[in-house]
């Protein structure tokens, strides 16, 4: 049973593009949590997200950041136009369910020039 | 708000010490305690959850305790070795049912020198 997947793991980006990061939870999980660490930071909540619908987004920034999960296929986290603050590891944990232990992927490293 | 502290932040054992590595929270209202370990440019990997109505919970030579009244967790490592070392992060859910939510503590880095 693989674990949580991401890709990938390291991406450059130069100011004002697309970053598109993409996470497959472990087989039969259906929740999916992203985290973001910045540099000397903790680990700090963006989105949780079942199949096709986004739970819980408080953590997100209003701009430019989005999330899915759909019915197919891996979680994106999408950063439009991005900045040299978006610098950082997003992680991916998944869940069997709901308030479970979570499993983190070994997350991508996003560095913007 | 929930708040989340460990301390220390940083630790420098020699091979074959006990040690402990503390965790504080703000809110007492938790679903669960989870401590991970993270290791340099990899993710996190869990090594033991405890939920609210436990104590504690062991595996191997760790051993996780939880007093959820005072908000304060504790990690023991028993003969410690150069393989432990990493960072150890705790974190805590608020609840099941409002929100899946991990908060995260900054971590303690641990080094353990043969």
């Amino acid at each position: 049973n693989a674990g949580v997947m991401q890709n990938p793991r390291h991406l450059v980006r130069r100011r004002g593009q697309e970053a598109r990061l993409r996470c497959s939870p472990m087989k039969g999980h259906s929740h999916v949590y992203w985290y973001r660490q910045l540099p000397e930071e903790g680990l700090k909540f963006m989105v949780y997200l079942q199949k096709e619908n986004i739970i819980d987004e408080s953590g997100m920034p209003k701009e430019r950041f989005s999330a899915e999960f759909p019915k197919e296929g891996p979680s994106i986290l999408r950063i439009q136009q991005v900045v040299r603050g978006d610098s950082a590891a997003y992680f991916c944990a998944s869940s069997p369910l709901r308030g479970e232990k979570l499993f983190f992927g070994s997350g991508t490293q996003l560095s913007v020039l | 708000k929930q708040e989340v502290t460990q301390i220390p932040a940083a630790l420098s054992v020699p091979e074959g010490e006990n040690l402990v590595l503390n965790c504080s929270f703000t809110d007492s209202a938790i679903y669960n305690l989870q401590w991970f370990r993270q290791d340099p440019g990899k993710g996190l990997t869990s090594l033991l959850l405890i939920q609210s109505s436990q104590r504690e919970q062991t595996s191997g030579r760790l051993n996780a305790s939880l007093d959820k009244s005072s908000g304060r967790s504790t990690l023991y490592i028993a003969a410690s070795q150069p393989g432990d070392s990493a960072t150890y992060l705790c974190a805590v859910r608020r609840g099941e049912t409002s929100g899946s939510r991990l908060t995260f503590g900054e971590g303690t880095q641990l080094t353990v020198n043969p």
